[in-house]
């Protein structure tokens, strides 16, 4: 069955250190993968999308890598800051046109000083 | 900005009753969803429509109906609400550029409890 994993325990990092968060998929071969931010009570909102012949994408202090080999992206955010304290969701377009997002459940992130 | 509103953000409903949440966005987008999203489940797709009166089922349609009379307003009902369908139901909308749809912008949410 078609699968996305995030890891569901909470990441715990200080200040000023980078936080990687990591999302794997099983039998998908997806044209298109998405990050989002998603804060308590709040709808998610949109980071990065990186495409599948992408290897990497920066925004800012974020960094998005997708292995299509390894079926794995891997969510970098450089200089964390508390603000960064949030749950962080991958998505995946199955479909080729990224019309309907597999969503994966998410990783809490919390920045502590 | 691109705003996604939903017509509640708490609302509380009795068994059997008919539930209908509202969505608004003023982007002009082509493609409208409904989610609902569960403790350890993530978010779940609903229904989700690409045009005016156009709607495909999702992952987890049962119970609910969708309805799309304008370009803007996508509307989740639940015909007759159960227990099962308290949840946080989100709404979200995307443009389509070429024949591809790119990133969604969420509404805040609606918590729907059903006693």
């Amino acid at each position: 069955s078609q699968k996305i994993e995030q890891n569901s325990e909470a990441l715990n990092i200080q200040e000023g250190k980078t936080a990687t968060l990591t999302c794997n998929y099983t039998n998908y071969s997806p044209a298109y993968l998405q990050w989002y931010r998603q804060d308590p009570g709040r709808g998610p909102v949109f980071l990065l999308l990186i495409r599948e012949n992408e290897k990497e994408k920066r925004k800012e202090r974020l960094k998005v890598t997708f292995d299509t080999t390894l079926k794995q992206s891997l969510f970098h955010i450089t200089a964390s800051q508390p603000a960064d304290s949030a749950t962080y969701l991958c998505a995946l377009d199955i479909t080729g046109t990224a019309s309907k997002l597999t969503f994966g459940t998410g990783t809490r992130l919390q920045v502590t000083l | 900005d691109v705003k996604v509103t939903q017509s509640s953000r708490y609302l509380v409903k009795r068994t059997g009753e008919k539930v209908f949440l509202e969505c608004v966005q003023d982007m002009d987008h082509e493609n409208m969803f409904w989610y609902r999203q569960d403790p350890g489940l993530g978010l779940r797709l609903i229904y989700f429509s690409y045009d005016v009166k156009m709607k495909e089922k999702g992952d987890i349609p049962e119970g609910y109906s969708v309805s799309r009379e304008k370009k803007e307003r996508f509307s989740l009902i639940l015909e007759s609400a159960s227990t099962n369908q308290t949840s946080m139901y989100l709404c979200a909308s995307s443009s389509v550029r070429g024949r591809v749809s790119y990133e969604q912008y969420f509404g805040p949410g609606t918590r729907l409890t059903v006693t």
